[in-house]
């Protein structure tokens, strides 16, 4: 079985600060991670993913993940924060890949302020 | 990106009544689509998985006779809640996916808000 976890329902900075969402994940082979995006009324969104390639993920729009297997850890960062960055933003895990079955976090919601 | 659309976007029903949704990709031939339930401040959930041509695969704990899926067409899967009852209120999302399971991306849906009253 897998799992997500993210660590804070809301989290808040200042435009221009580092945003750090966090994701712990569970799963009992080496895992596909996801990190999605949700604006209101939108669909979800893919930001990046980790396939076994490279730890260090590089997405959309300036977001990062490192992908930490000591840690089960797959943290989102941006390195400055934008207004526009606000959103509900979803960590999921799968075992066989992107395009099957996706067990996703009860998400964070990032709001950015002035 | 592939883009996919959930219609109607709202619906308001009796209980007791049947609600039709509908899930199409729009620019690419989806051989899976997925349909999820999402319930306020809580997670996505899986409530099952739906192949083209043939029988959807329901998670654990959803009722398929109250849940009916079809998938009859490459771009478009229907999602029909019989029977509506107020519990059956909620969020309902869809994604699609091409093919490729391992590195494939599964591109979703707007969602549908579903108020049973």
């Amino acid at each position: 079985a897998q799992s997500v976890t993210q660590l804070g329902s809301h989290v808040s900075v200042s435009e221009g600060a580092l945003v750090l969402l966090r994701c712990n994940y569970s799963s009992s082979v080496p895992p596909y991670l996801f990190w999605y995006v949700q604006y209101p009324n939108q669909g979800l969104q893919l930001l990046l993913k980790y396939t076994s390639a490279a730890t260090l993920v590089k997405g959309i729009n300036g977001f990062e993940a490192e992908f930490k297997k000591s840690e089960t850890s797959f943290h989102l960062t941006k390195p400055s924060a934008h207004m526009s960055d606000a959103a509900e933003y979803f960590c999921a895990v799968s075992d066989t890949g992107g395009g099957n079955k996706l067990t996703f976090g009860t998400g964070t919601q990032l709001k950015v302020e002035l | 990106g592939a883009v996919v659309s959930q219609h109607p976007s709202r619906v308001i029903c009796k209980s007791g009544t049947s609600v039709k949704i509908e899930c199409r990709s729009l620019d690419f031939q989806a051989t899976t689509m997925f349909w999820y339930r999402q319930f306020p401040k809580q997670s996505l959930m899986l409530m099952a998985t739906s192949n083209e041509g043939s029988k959807a695969t329901y998670e654990q704990g959803v009722e398929k006779d109250k849940f009916l899926i079809n998938h009859a067409s490459l771009t478009l899967s229907t999602l029909t809640v019989t029977s509506a009852h107020p519990e059956d209120s909620s969020f309902y999302i869809c994604s699609a996916t091409s093919g490729g399971l391992r590195y494939n991306e599964q591109f979703f849906g707007p969602g549908t808000r579903l108020t049973v009253l």
